[in-house]
């Protein structure tokens, strides 16, 4: 069972580059979020999509954009990377919106 | 807004010795309460929950009681381990497929 696959698992940028954070999970579920993770600040809700076709912000948007491609696939662009994006980001899926299954996370460091 | 509190600082603590971690949490109405425990490397797990006041929510060994009066959900092991070792979260479910987490505590065993 793959559940949620993130990938890449590190990413080193430079300021004002773009990338994308691609996120597939396997599980059929309908709910897919967006986190980041920083020492002291537990973890911060980005975006997520409660069901295909559907993506709302979350706490901390600013500086990023989502795409729900289909019900599997959930994406995170970053359009220009700034110091202050420097995170771990983690995706994930649930059905119910209480269990959450969570990828193992990408390290993106900007410089 | 509805949120989770958990205690300040890591915790650190010989194998075998009684941990506990405090999560209290502030919330119109009850919410479902959860906690969610991060291995090294890796994503977010659900460890348990509880749906209603008074409602022990257990996994592992561990244990937390959904207190309404208090407006708490502590974490509990009698006995840890090395490998429980991890960081833990605590969790509230604030509607539309959406959970709000505390900052997270580390949690460190020495043998």
């Amino acid at each position: 069972n793959a559940g949620v696959t993130q990938t890449p698992k590190f990413q080193v940028l430079k300021t004002g580059q773009s990338m994308t954070l691609q996120c597939a999970q396997d599980m059929n579920h309908n709910s897919m979020y967006w986190y980041r993770q920083d020492p002291g600040m537990g973890l911060r809700l980005i975006y997520y999509s409660a069901s295909e076709g559907t993506t709302d912000k979350g706490e901390v948007p600013n500086g990023y954009n989502v795409s729900r491609l289909n019900k599997r696939e959930f994406s995170l662009r970053l359009e220009s990377a700034a110091p202050s994006q420097t995170s771990v980001y983690f995706c994930a899926s649930s059905e119910l919106g209480e269990k959450l299954f969570f990828g193992s996370g990408t390290q993106l460091s900007v410089l | 807004g509805d949120s989770v509190t958990q205690m300040e600082g890591p915790v650190t603590l010989s194998e075998e010795a009684f941990l506990t971690i405090n999560c209290t949490y502030t919330a119109t109405g009850y919410p479902s309460l959860f906690w969610y425990v991060q291995y090294p490397g890796e994503g977010l797990q659900l460890l348990l929950k509880a749906t209603k006041a008074d409602d022990k929510g257990s996994n592992k060994g561990f244990e937390a009681t959904y207190r309404k009066e208090t407006t708490s959900f502590h974490l509990e092991k009698g006995s840890v381990q090395v490998s429980d070792s991890a960081v833990y979260f605590c969790a509230l479910y604030y509607g539309n497929n959406r959970l709000a987490f505390g900052k997270g505590n580390q949690v460190v065993v020495i043998p």
